[in-house]
Formats: structure tokens, sequence, C-alpha cells
């Protein structure tokens, strides 16, 4: 069965403190895998597309790197306006729909 | 103005009502995507569309329809409304072409509850 599953639940860091998120997967031959953003009563937000092992994207404090395993999303020296929920899915090669872990909900304090 | 609107933000009714979600996108998308979202859960497909004339169940159909009125235009319904069915709705759109694997983008969501 095709799944995906996000650690940890919540992460709470100082400002400065550079941590990573995990997104493990399990999928029949992957399509694509995809890092979102969500605020609070917002929807979520694209951030990064991976499409095979080895790949990496950065964008400002966030890198996200891929194995055929899982992915990776790395945070640098974060502010507190990159507090919010990270979701992670992954699209099959068997079907279009995408597979939503469940997310890390990221506190910064200042 | 937001490229998906989804409308209303808030609602909430009764069981057995009737209910309309209407989304509405300036993206130029073919492809339109009806999720529901509940605490501690990933984000579940109910339905989608990838032209006017294509409407395919997602993974938790059940007690739901839809309409697409026009490439910009997609309706969800809850003909009967039920208590389980509270929860924070989202239309989404996405590009055709490539592998398909293009990113989704998302409207803020109705929030849906049910007495």
């Amino acid at each position: 069965e095709d799944q995906v599953t996000q650690s940890p639940e919540a992460l709470r860091l100082q400002e400065g403190e550079s941590s990573s998120l995990n997104c493990s997967y399990t999928v029949s031959g992957l399509r694509g895998l995809f890092w979102y953003r969500q605020d609070p009563g917002k929807g979520p937000e694209f951030l990064f597309t991976l499409y095979s092992a080895g790949e990496e994207k950065e964008k400002e404090r966030l890198k996200a790197t891929l194995t055929k395993k899982e992915s990776f999303l790395h945070i640098t020296a974060p502010k507190p306006e990159d507090s919010a929920t990270y979701l992670c899915a992954v699209q099959a090669d068997s079907n279009y729909q995408l597979i939503w872990g469940a997310g890390t909900k990221l506190i910064i304090k200042p | 103005d937001a490229d998906v609107t989804q409308t209303p933000r808030n609602r909430i009714t009764k069981t057995g009502k009737r209910i309309m979600l209407e989304c509405s996108q300036t993206k130029g998308h073919d492809r339109m995507y009806w999720y529901r979202q509940d605490p501690g859960l990933g984000l579940r497909l109910i339905y989608y569309s990838f032209d006017v004339k294509d409407i395919n169940k997602g993974e938790i159909s059940d007690g739901y329809s839809v309409s697409r009125q026009a490439q910009a235009k997609f309706s969800l319904s809850l003909e009967s409304a039920i208590p389980n069915q509270t929860a924070l709705y989202f239309c989404a759109t996405g590009e055709t072409g490539g592998a398909g694997n293009q990113p989704q983008h998302f409207g803020d969501g109705t929030r849906l509850s049910i007495l």
C-alpha cells in the first residue's frame, strides 16, 4: 500500500537553530515528491518538487533532498516567520492522485 | 485577487441540510480537485476533474457530489450533511502536461461545521 509518514509531528526550535523534517514514503514507483507550507487559516503553498533520488532543491533557508525511501526538508538558521505546518505529498507512477503525510508543525521561537 | 477562490470561507449548518461549496480559479488550469483536511490526518481526495467533461471519484467520495460548470469553476455538494463531514475543505488546481506531476495550487479553504 502506498504510504507517506512525516516526522516529527511537531518541532520547536530557537531562532537560528537549524534542523530537518523527515518524509518517509512507500510507493511502487515515484513520479514526484512535493513539499508544501501551510499557515493557519490558509491553504497549502507549494515549495518544491523532487523527481528522482539524489535531487536537491533550495529556496532561501529551506533545502529539500530526496533518497529512494525518504525526503528531508532542511531548515538553516530559521526565523520566526518560518513557523508553519510543512506537508509532504507523493505521486506514484500507478496513478495521478497525491498521497499526503499528516504534516510537521514547526514553531520557531525568537 | 487570489488565484483560487473558495466560498464560503466558513459555514455552520445542521445535520440533513444540503450544502454547496464553490471554487473558482483564474490560473487557467484544466485540472481541479476537492480535498478535505482533518486534524492529524493528511489531505484526502474527494473528487477530481481533468477537464469540463471529466469527473473522477477520489479516495472518499461517498456522501459528496461535484459539478464542473466551466473550466474555471468546480463545486462540491453535500446532499445531506452529517456531523462527521465537519472538516476543512480545500479546492486545488493543476496544470496538464509534462509527466503528469505538476504541483497543485490551493485555495484558502472552507471551514465547515455540521451540528
